[in-house]
């Protein structure tokens, strides 16, 4: 079956520029996560979702940063005025329920953004 | 509170030898473990996960990691390394119950030479 997919999978913007990135979850997955991968750091948790709503957003690192998810499924990732700090590798994951103790989380190959 | 260390950034083994990728984990709950695989320009996979049942946790591609409270430790081994688990690496902590959020280690880069 089909698994989590995004897009682009590369992106080079100009500073200052903004950039969408999404996120196609698995069919009938409830939760949806975004991460970022930066050189040699692990990933960074940026935001959550269960169905529509976001309950943890804790994760974004400025208010340049936003995201939403439309019918429970497609999720778009918002930078405004991109920096050169925000390059990096975006990571999207989606798990059939929010237990991430119990469920798998199935990860995109990711968007690798970079801003010049 | 959680965190987890991995101790190795990069860790090289002669193809057939054994692998050993080590992480460390603090947690103020019972916590679930998982390591992850991230191939070059693929997606992480699950490799294996513990979830307070059984401490010897045996995955795919015949990995298996043991946790160990007394040691806050979940080694990740394999006895005898391929070609194609050269890849990086993810060991990952959650509290365990609810949604709680995850925290990834930094990664270890395994290179396997022929």
């Amino acid at each position: 079956g089909a698994g989590v997919s995004q897009s682009p999978s590369n992106k080079v913007t100009e500073k200052g520029k903004d950039v969408e990135l999404r996120c196609d979850p698995i069919s009938g997955h409830t939760a949806l996560y975004w991460y970022r991968q930066s050189l040699g750091q692990g990933l960074e948790f940026l935001i959550y979702f269960q169905g529509n709503s976001a309950p943890d957003k804790s994760g974004l690192p400025s208010d340049r940063f936003s995201a939403e998810r439309t019918g429970g499924s497609v999720s778009t990732l918002t930078i405004q005025r991109t920096q050169q700090e925000d390059s990096a590798v975006y990571l999207c994951a989606s798990s059939l329920v929010e237990r991430v103790s119990t469920y798998e989380q199935y990860f995109g190959p990711g968007t690798r953004l970079t801003v010049t | 509170a959680q965190s987890v260390t991995q101790l190795d950034s990069h860790v090289s083994v002669s193809e057939g030898t054994p692998v050993l990728l080590r992480c460390n984990y603090s947690s103020s709950y019972s916590p679930s473990l998982f390591w992850y695989v991230q191939h070059p320009n693929k997606g992480l996979q699950l490799l294996l996960k513990y979830t307070s049942a059984a401490t010897l946790v045996k995955g795919i591609n015949g990995f298996e990691a043991e946790f160990k409270k007394s040691e806050t430790s979940f080694h990740l081994t394999k006895p005898s390394a391929h070609m194609s688990d050269a890849a990086e690496y993810f060991c990952v902590v959650a509290p365990s119950g609810g949604y709680q959020k995850v925290t990834f280690g930094t990664g270890t880069k395994l290179q396997v030479i022929p």
